[in-house]
């Protein structure tokens, strides 16, 4: 168990829809990063949130936005939803050490759009 | 562009022996790796990490190796058992201790340990 928590598990929605996707980071980090893992691909950026302000975006279509709460936090919304977007979501938590950054993942939220 | 590439897509290991993992990347300006295990419908969990400034990094049974000057890094495991069977992902990030160290993964290697 990383820590980073996430919700639902599971989601099946239909084309045009709009979802969010919920995540918790662990105790005490401050930064959310969420990844998307189609099928054909791995895992891609989407985007970055630091105690509550956007710091790097990646791949992010611009039907998708994300935000951080004073409490930390973070959803992914995404909106006028398509086929292709059925894929695994993840958000990750980090931790800084004076070698570097690791994040850890939540178990993802698995999104399915017919 | 790929700039973090894991060529093997796939890899067989018996039981007791040595896995080796391998991942390349292009951008000399990673100076933090990490490699990450997968199993199907589960988030990625951290394995173990190292910094540019080091070229070998040991936790238990996993050891990982780093040759900058190829912009190579590879993942021992010994002996590797039938638990370890998963995708593996190497990753890669900038600038290490700030806060835009967004992940570049490889694509990833799916390791079957036979027992």
């Amino acid at each position: 168990d990383s820590g980073v928590t996430q919700t639902p598990k599971h989601l099946i929605t239909a084309t045009g829809q709009r979802v969010t996707l919920r995540c918790s980071p662990r105790s005490g980090d401050l930064s959310v990063y969420w990844y998307q893992q189609s099928l054909d691909q791995g895992l891609q950026f989407l985007i970055q949130y630091y105690n509550g302000e956007e710091r790097a975006k990646g791949n992010i279509l611009e039907r998708f936005s994300a935000q951080q709460f004073p409490d930390l936090h973070s959803e992914l919304n995404l909106s006028s939803l398509e086929l292709g977007d059925s894929a695994l979501y993840f958000c990750a938590s980090s931790v800084y050490s004076q070698k570097g950054e690791t994040q850890y993942f939540g178990p993802g939220t698995r999104l399915l759009v017919l | 562009d790929q700039q973090v590439k894991q060529n093997s897509p796939s890899l067989s290991v018996q039981e007791g022996r040595i896995s080796i993992l391998n991942c390349d990347y292009t951008n000399s300006m990673f100076d933090y790796f990490l490699w990450y295990k997968k199993y199907p419908a589960e988030g990625p969990t951290f394995l173990i990490s190292i910094s540019s400034i080091k070229d070998k990094n040991e936790d238990g049974r996993f050891t990982v190796f780093l040759n900058k000057s190829a912009k190579h890094l590879s993942l021992h495991i010994v002996p590797s058992q039938p638990g370890d069977s998963a995708v593996y992902f190497c990753a890669a990030s900038l600038a290490g201790g700030t806060s835009y160290g967004k992940l570049t993964f490889g694509q990833g290697t799916i390791l079957t340990v036979h027992p």
